[in-house]
């Protein structure tokens, strides 16, 4: 069974340009997540899925927007890029009322 | 809000120690705890994951217990070898309601170094 899988691996991106990152979460998994993991710093929730519907935000400005499709796939926006934004950004899937909450390998944005 | 500590930030033990990561968590009203390990720039990989009605739960050489009362969870690594190198980070959700609603909130996690 495959994993949660997300794309691109590697992003570079300059100042001021839009970023554009994919999930696939687990088969039958309907919940997303997404996760920044900034140099240094711990993991920052930024957004929260579920059956196509944002459920909860965290503390991240409003250039950071995402959306659910159908399939329960997902994408992660972030608009007018800053040199902060370069980070690792994490996706994680969870089926309903499990537990268990499974992690992509993330990609790496960077922005120059 | 929520605020999760993890203790040690680091730990460098000689292969073949058994050791134990600390995990604190200040509101208790959790609904489960995950641990989790970090290889450098890679994603996360859950290793135990802990229902707010357990006491423990064990995976091979991995043991970790949780005593909700106190907002403390432990992570015991037996004979512990070079490979089990990574960091290790505890993450707790909440039941529901409230700002914390459905996400995990993140411990800053223990860099465990196994040296040969």
């Amino acid at each position: 069974e495959a994993g949660v899988t997300q794309s691109p691996t590697h992003l570079i991106k300059t100042r001021g340009q839009q970023a554009t990152l994919r999930c696939s979460p687990i088969s039958g998994h309907t919940s997303v997540y997404w996760y920044q993991q900034a140099l240094g710093l711990g993991l920052q929730f930024l957004l929260w899925y579920d059956e196509g519907e944002e459920r909860n935000r965290g503390n991240f400005p409003p250039r950071f927007s995402g959306r659910q499709f159908p399939n329960y796939s997902s994408e992660l926006n972030v608009n007018a890029l800053e040199l902060e934004d370069s980070a690792l950004y994490l996706c994680a899937s969870r089926a309903r009322g499990a537990g268990t909450t499974f992690f992509g390998q993330g990609t790496r944005l960077t922005v120059v | 809000k929520q605020e999760v500590t993890q203790i040690p930030a680091a730990l460098s033990v000689p292969e073949g120690e058994n050791l134990v990561l600390n995990c604190s968590f200040t509101d208790s009203a959790i609904y489960n705890l995950q641990w989790f390990r970090q290889d450098p720039g890679k994603g996360l990989t859950s290793l135990l994951l802990i229902q707010s009605s357990q006491r423990e739960q064990t995976s091979g050489r991995l043991n970790a217990s949780l005593d909700k009362s106190s907002g403390r969870s432990t992570l015991y690594i037996a004979a512990s070898q070079p490979g089990d190198s990574a960091t290790y980070l505890c993450a707790v959700r909440l039941e529901a309601g409230g700002t914390s609603y459905g996400k995990l909130t993140f411990g800053q996690g223990t860099i465990l170094t196994v040296h040969p």
